[in-house]
């Protein structure tokens, strides 16, 4: 089964700060990896979406980098903004491209003007 | 652009009711997830079709069903309501084999509170 694990499980940084949130999967037969943005009580807002055969992906402010062998992903938000607060989740595909989505639990990031 | 629609936003039953959580895809998207999320807990799959047929199956209870019909839509069936139902059910689609891009589209999600 895959295992998904989001570090740091929380973050506050003042604005203009550059952060890194960390993710890390057990199984590397991924199909894709998927960076979420999730606000309190609200959906899921997909940010980024790297492939199994891709090493980045980068969107705006935000860059999302995926190393398979060894089960990681980061994602690189620059010059952070207190817009930028909210739940963090990284999401592994499975397999094939059916397959399923399994979460992490998050990383809650708090930027404070 | 049009987003997943999920109805109702809220939902409010009692114990061993049941409750039917709807789904609409984003226009042409085949495939179809269904995820419950638990307060303060990542989002968990239950269930998931493509082309109107199962395709995975996740930790969804027997006391809940679900189907996807011929225009694609998914209803989320949910009988002997249970405290522990209590969640936030996200539905999500996309379009299977669409290119290099597969994102995942999220719903707001249907707020169940069983009381």
């Amino acid at each position: 089964k895959q295992e998904v694990t989001q570090i740091p499980a929380a973050l506050s940084v003042p604005e203009g700060e550059n952060l890194v949130l960390n993710c890390s999967f057990t199984d590397s037969a991924i199909y894709n990896l998927q960076w979420f943005r999730q606000d309190p009580g609200k959906g899921l807002t997909s940010l980024l979406l790297i492939q199994s055969s891709q090493r980045e992906q980068t969107s705006g402010r935000l860059n999302a980098s995926l190393d398979k062998s060894s089960g990681r992903s980061t994602l690189y938000i620059a010059a952070s903004q207190p817009g930028d607060s909210a739940t963090y989740l990284c999401a592994v595909h499975r397999g094939s491209t059916l397959g399923r989505l399994y979460f992490g639990r998050g990383t809650q990031l708090t930027v404070w003007p | 652009a049009a987003g997943v629609i999920q109805s109702p936003r809220h939902l409010i039953k009692e114990k061993r009711e049941t409750a039917t959580l709807k789904c609409y895809p984003i226009p042409r998207h085949d495939t179809v997830y269904w995820y419950q999320q638990g307060p303060g807990q990542d989002p968990q799959f239950l269930i998931s079709f493509y082309e109107k047929m199962q395709s995975d199956k996740g930790s969804i209870p027997d006391r809940f069903s679900a189907q996807q019909f011929s225009d694609y839509h998914s209803e989320l069936n949910m009988s002997s309501l249970e405290l522990g139902d209590s969640a936030l059910y996200f539905c999500a689609s996309k379009k299977l084999n669409s290119g290099v891009e597969e994102k995942l589209f999220f719903g707001s999600g249907t707020q169940l509170s069983v009381l």
